[in-house]
Order: C-alpha cells, then structure tokens, then sequence
C-alpha cells in the first residue's frame, strides 16, 4: 500500500467529542480563508470558509475562527463522527490574488 | 457537490512516454487550477487560467503544459514523462463571489512513472 500521511501530524479523538484543528497562515495580508477535508483516494472537499473581517463563523456542526493578531486559524468539529476521520487542510488567499496557498494539513482520526 | 471530472483516475506509465491528464467542469466556472499534490502532504499550485486563451505558471515549477482551449476543458500534458513525475495531480475549478473563492477539486489523477 502507499505510505500517506508519514509526515503530518494526528488528532486523534473519540467519537463524540469535540475536536480543535489548528492552522498558521503567513501573509498578513491574507484576505480569504478556507477549510478543506480530503479522504483517502478523493480531492478535498469545501467545508467552511471565513473573509479577514470576520473572528467567526459557524456552519453545521463546525465553526471556523480567525485570529488575525497571531495569523491564527481553527477549525471546530462539534460531536466527532467516524465520517469526519480525514486530512484537513487550511488554505489562504493573499490579498489581490486569486489563488490560494494551501497548508501542510492534519489528519484527524476518530475512534470509537 | 461540484461537477468536475479527472481521468484517468490512476496512470502506471513508463520513462520517456507522452501523457494527457484531463479535467472538465460542468460549472462554467472561468477559473481553473492544476495541483499536485504528494501523499499526505500539501497541494502546490502548478498551473492555473482564468479563461479561455489564458494559462499562467503556478507557484511550484512543473515540466507540464495546459491549455485551455473551451471553458470546460483544462488538460494537463507531459511531453516525457519521468520518475520524479510521479505524485497525484488535482484539477480545480472556480467562480469569484465577491471575495469568496472556493475552489472545487476532482477526484484526482494518480501517476505511477516507472
């Protein structure tokens, strides 16, 4: 089989519980951001996304908050199912640009 | 769900051949990107076009070319295919909302270079 993930870091958490992914973004100039889960063998996926001038927003069951002091990102997943076992990456787009600059992602595993 | 097709899905090639990874949209979207994207690791961004006629380098250098000839349509080529080509290749597409971007990705292409 193919050796995946050897690099990223784990959350792991048991169902049910509540789980934080953290993200560092570098551009302060940074105006977009964005969430992505990506399952094995599939393209990311469009979770949440929040623009600069918000500290929050919420969706269903997973919150995204923005801490532009410290260029901070998290993601929130309320009540951890077994689906949510995946890579979760958070992209940023510089200000001006439309592209987005993805980070290295942390893969969340779920156990019962 | 978005409406963006990647074939083929897996791709086991020798050294030296010429490949086309394709990728269609349904969407109309005018924006479309090329990723690649090593296992576990984070996407770089190697091509991308924000329409017909027009094609830009991504952030990542990359021996492959696009065009991009019909909305639709965003095709990625290797002219010689290499080892060191081996990695999975995501297509993107996407539509501005104001300051939104999100991008939706295909399932992916695998390449397999021997």
């Amino acid at each position: 089989g193919e050796s995946v993930g050897l690099h990223l870091p784990t959350l792991s958490v048991q169902e049910g519980d509540n789980s934080i992914i953290n993200c560092a973004y570098s551009n302060s100039a940074s105006d977009y951001f964005i969430w992505y889960k990506q399952e094995s063998g599939k393209g990311p996926q469009f979770i949440i996304d929040i623009r600069s001038n918000m500290d929050k927003r919420q969706g269903q069951r997973v919150t995204v908050l923005l801490n532009k002091t410290v260029k901070h990102l998290s993601l929130q997943i309320a009540a951890t199912q077994p689906g949510d076992s995946a890579v979760y990456f958070c992209a940023e787009r510089p200000g001006g640009y439309n592209k987005l600059i993805f980070g290295a992602g942390t893969r969340l595993a779920v156990h019962p | 769900e978005a409406d963006i097709y990647q074939t083929p899905r897996y791709l086991v090639i020798g050294t030296g051949k010429k490949i086309t990874l394709e990728c269609s949209q349904t969407m109309g979207h005018d924006k479309m990107y090329w990723y690649q994207q090593d296992p576990g690791m984070e996407l770089h961004l190697i091509h991308y076009s924000y329409g017909v006629n027009s094609t830009e380098k991504g952030d990542l250098s990359s021996e492959s070319t696009v065009s991009r000839i019909r909305t639709e349509h965003f095709p990625l080529t290797l002219e010689s295919a290499r080892p060191s080509h081996t990695s999975q290749y995501l297509c993107a597409s996407s539509e501005l909302e104001g300051a939104k971007n999100i991008q939706y990705f295909g399932a992916g292409t695998r390449l397999s270079v021997l």
